[in-house]
């Protein structure tokens, strides 16, 4: 079962603009990472952040994490055509013990970005 | 450095055949999972192993699905007497060690199609 819900479904934005996209999930974590898939590349990881941490940043990337909220978004800014691609969050689960790394996605928002 | 390699990259079934998917993680990764992705949807866990032992089978949708890895390197992901609903890209995944928060690295998948 998905552990969570991505939104929006899908997002189509011009070259040079922002794209937002976020996530809710469902149980503890320890950790959430955002992950890009396309055809040419399949399934790539992105960012992680941890649940102690609020916000993360690499590149155009920026993640925040509301804990209390269940809640995460991914900023991409300065969006590039090469941009395109479904982009997946995935959790970890806190389930008390020792954790291995097993993810749970969810339904993934397919972005475009147009020339 | 070479990444997660899966074989075969196409596999089309017809129903009540058995299908075997191979997985050849990245050299020296301990963890080693795999996923099941429907059209349209994100992965689902199905197996995770560390090294050879397979500690968590919970996400095998039925007795039809086994896996293993006997010598802790590649992985045979079997699915015996398909069925339509097992059509979905089947996903390796590698990661270094068996931690929590450890980048796992994804091969291309495997789409198996059942008529």
């Amino acid at each position: 079962s998905q552990q969570g819900e991505e939104d929006p479904q899908a997002l189509s934005i011009q070259e040079g603009e922002n794209a937002t996209m976020n996530c809710s999930y469902k149980t503890s974590i320890n950790n959430l990472q955002w992950y890009r898939q396309n055809s040419g590349r399949g399934l790539v990881h992105l960012i992680l952040i941890r649940s102690n941490e609020r916000e993360k940043h690499s590149g155009r990337l920026r993640v925040t994490l509301d804990t209390s909220k269940k809640s995460s978004s991914l900023l991409i800014t300065a969006s590039r055509a090469a941009d395109t691609a479904s982009y997946f969050c995935a959790t970890e689960a806190n389930a008390g013990g020792t954790s291995y790394g097993k993810l749970t996605f969810g339904q993934g928002t397919i972005l475009t970005v147009h020339p | 450095g070479a990444g997660v390699s899966q074989s075969p990259r196409y596999k089309v079934a017809k129903r009540g055949q058995d299908v075997a998917l191979r997985c050849d993680p990245i050299s020296g990764h301990v963890s080693l999972f795999w996923y099941q992705q429907a059209l349209g949807q994100g992965p689902e866990f199905l197996t995770y192993f560390q090294n050879e032992a397979q500690l968590d089978k919970s996400g095998l949708p039925s007795d039809r699905f086994f896996a293993e890895r006997p010598e802790g390197s590649v992985s045979t992901l079997k699915i015996q007497r398909t069925q339509q609903e097992d059509s979905a890209v089947y996903l390796c995944a590698s990661s270094l060690a068996w931690v929590a928060a450890d980048t796992q690295y994804f091969g291309p998948g495997t789409r198996l199609t059942v008529l």
